[in-house]
């Protein structure tokens, strides 16, 4: 399967600290992307790194894209109670057109 | 603001039933994907479409059809709902490979 994975299943930190979240895949890939949701709604795009590039930033967002390891993390810095989501890598095959392969997700839960 | 917009947040069917699900987009997009998200397996990829008539199947097509006879509107279909159907169904549009435009979900239950 060309699914992501993201490790861990769970996080929980108090506000003002960093999250970190890491995503594995499995095949060579175009492009890799985070997404968030909110408990019960549809996910919301964060950030898209390309397959040539190593690092990306976005806000309080830094991720990173090591195609050797095919990992990626995302860096959530100076967390905020809003922040609480779930966070989900999702990867764009070389060879499988537009299909995008998401992970299960990270469950982030920032203590105020 | 564009936008994904998916008919119904939640829905109540019986088994056995035929279960329309409704996705309009307003970006011009031409892929649309419907996915099925569970507790513990994450995003599915039930059916896509890259254009106006086209469909192909995704992970998880069985039991399920689509239509897509306009650009901006991609129907899902439960010919038959049954109870392990019941999920929270996600539609997405997007252009090339760029970010998905997710809509806000259905919660389908078949009882």
């Amino acid at each position: 399967s060309q699914q992501g994975e993201e490790d861990p299943q769970a996080l929980s930190i108090q506000e003002g600290e960093n999250a970190t979240m890491n995503c594995s895949y499995k095949t060579s890939i175009n492009n890799l992307q985070w997404y968030r949701q909110n408990s019960g709604r549809g996910l919301v795009h964060l950030i898209l790194i390309r397959s040539n590039e190593r690092e990306k930033h976005s806000g309080r967002l830094r991720v990173t894209l090591d195609t050797s390891k095919k990992s990626s993390s995302l860096l959530i810095t100076a967390s905020r109670a809003a922040d609480t989501a779930s966070y989900f890598c999702a990867t764009v095959g070389k060879n499988t057109g537009n299909q995008f392969y998401f992970g299960t997700g990270t469950s982030l839960t920032v203590i105020p | 603001d564009v936008k994904v917009t998916q008919s119904s947040r939640y829905l109540v069917k019986r088994t056995g039933e035929k279960v329309f699900l409704e996705c309009v987009q307003d970006m011009d997009h031409e892929n649309m994907f419907w996915y099925r998200q569970d507790p513990g397996l994450g995003l599915r990829l039930i059916y896509f479409s890259y254009d106006v008539k086209m469909k192909e199947k995704g992970d998880i097509p069985e039991g399920y059809s689509v239509s897509r006879e306009k650009k901006e509107r991609f129907s899902l279909i439960l010919e038959s709902a049954s109870t392990n159907q019941t999920s929270m169904y996600l539609c997405a549009s997007t252009t090339q490979s760029y970010g998905y435009t997710f809509g806000s979900g259905t919660r389908l239950t078949v009882v």
